[in-house]
């Protein structure tokens, strides 16, 4: 039973555009979320946070909505750029100490 | 600072053998993740170690899987028998403890079993 869900697995922008990556959940006890960036070959790394006391946060060019009545989040990259191709996990944990559930990745393709 | 060690990074067994891959932590992380991803999948956790103990290991396949933290820093994680649906990434990943830490992941190490 999937709890953390990215429904599209693969995504194409062109360089300097807005690049959105969604990822849904269904835990209504979910209350941090993280976004990891993987290249190939390589382990995840981390990108940016949000908990579940704020509905934005934002490092440079990435931006995380979060909507806990939808139960959806978002990552946001503006703009994006060819470095940005890779895959995009969301990760979500209900509680301090508790395992964080995963979801299935989306590629991003950034054409220059 | 160095990252996350993992090895070996490419592993292929023939079914039934036994297999093990260690993992070197980031200095000073006293939380050691294993997780397993599947091709097209995100990972999914094993085991977690707070320093040596085994905090969660209820995903962990017991009958064939085992894992061992000793002295709470070097981890391995160890198949016997092997079966062809253990093919996949094992991905050894650290943090600080605490409430919510970022975790960082070793390159990984991917396990093809014929």
């Amino acid at each position: 039973d999937q709890q953390v869900k990215q429904n599209s697995p693969s995504l194409s922008v062109q360089e300097g555009r807005i690049s959105i990556l969604n990822c849904d959940y269904t835990n209504s006890m979910f209350d941090y979320f993280l976004w990891y960036k993987k290249y190939p070959a390589e382990g995840p790394t981390f990108l940016i946070s949000i908990s579940s006391i704020k509905d934005k946060n934002e490092d440079g060019r990435f931006t995380v909505f979060l909507n806990k009545s939808a139960k959806h989040l978002s990552l946001h990259i503006v703009p994006s750029q060819p470095g940005d191709s890779a895959v995009y996990f969301c990760a979500a944990s209900a509680g301090p100490g508790n395992q964080f559930y995963f979801g299935t990745g989306t590629s991003l393709t950034v054409i220059p | 600072e160095a990252g996350v060690v993992q090895s070996p990074r490419y592993k292929i067994i023939e079914k039934k053998q036994p297999v093990a891959f260690w993992c070197n932590p980031i200095s000073g992380h006293n939380t050691l993740y294993w997780y397993l991803q599947n091709l097209g999948q995100g990972p999914e956790l094993l085991i977690r170690y707070e320093n040596e103990e085994a905090v969660d290991d209820s995903q962990l396949p017991k009958d064939r899987f085992s894992a061992e933290r000793l002295k709470g820093v070097d981890s391995t994680l160890k198949i016997q028998p092997a079966e062809l649906g253990d093919s996949a990434v094992y991905l050894c990943a650290s943090s600080h403890s605490g409430r919510y830490n970022e975790q960082f992941f070793g390159p990984g190490t991917r396990l093809t079993v014929l």
